[in-house]
């Protein structure tokens, strides 16, 4: 069974651009979550998808957004890139939701901002 | 507001000795709680979980205790393996969502 996959790897922008990431499920997984790494933060909660709504929302401004589309697959965009926006983004999948079962993580996109 | 806490960034382990990694939480509501890992360049893998009303659960050479009445999560291994060298992340989940600690990077040397 494939994993979580996270395109693209790297990305590289500049303050004020937008940006747009993806995440393919693992087949059959219908809860996409999206998580921001930066060092000494750990794993901020972006949001969680199920069945193309968002069900759950993390502290971060309005520029974060997402959605889900009707095979699973999700989208992570960011408009308006900031220096601070520089980190590693995580997609992560489960069968039912982050409470009933693990996530899998996909390896994440690198975003640097300049 | 961290709800979660790995006090500790980094721990150095002997190889075949344990491995104890620790996680303070605040917040009493809480229901599950669980342990991932992270090896450079990849996203992080399930280790192991615990639901809020057990105080023990065990896998191999891994095992997580929850005090609840200290608000303590912490994460055993023995024998600890150079290949156990990883950043490990507690979380804890709330309402559907999981937070996440800082992480600890441990290093387990041969």
């Amino acid at each position: 069974k494939a994993g979580v996959t996270q395109t693209p790897r790297y990305l590289i922008k500049t303050r004020g651009q937008q940006v747009t990431l993806s995440c393919s499920p693992i087949s059959g997984h219908r809860s996409v979550s999206w998580y921001q790494q930066t060092p000494g933060q750990g794993l901020q909660f972006l949001f969680e998808y199920f069945s193309e709504t968002q069900r759950n929302k993390g502290n971060f401004p309005g520029r974060f957004s997402g959605r889900q589309f009707s095979n699973s697959r999700s989208e992570m965009n960011v408009s308006t890139l900031e220096l601070g926006d520089s980190a590693l983004y995580l997609c992560a999948s489960s069968v039912a939701g982050q409470q009933n079962s693990p996530l899998h993580f996909g390896n994440g996109t690198r975003l640097t901002v300049t | 507001d961290q709800q979660v806490k790995q006090n500790s960034p980094s721990l150095s382990v002997q190889e075949g000795r344990i491995s104890i990694l620790n996680c303070d939480y605040t917040n009493s509501m809480f229901d599950y709680f669980l342990w991932y890992k992270k090896y450079p360049a990849e996203g992080p893998t399930f280790l192991i979980s615990i639901s809020s009303i057990k105080d023990k659960n065990e896998d191999g050479r891994f095992t997580v205790f929850l005090n609840k009445s200290a608000k303590h999560l912490s994460l055993h291994i023995v024998p600890s393996q150079p290949g156990d060298s990883a950043v490990y992340f507690c979380a804890a989940s709330l309402q559907g969502k999981l937070i996440f600690g800082q992480g600890t990077e441990l290093s387990v040397k041969p």
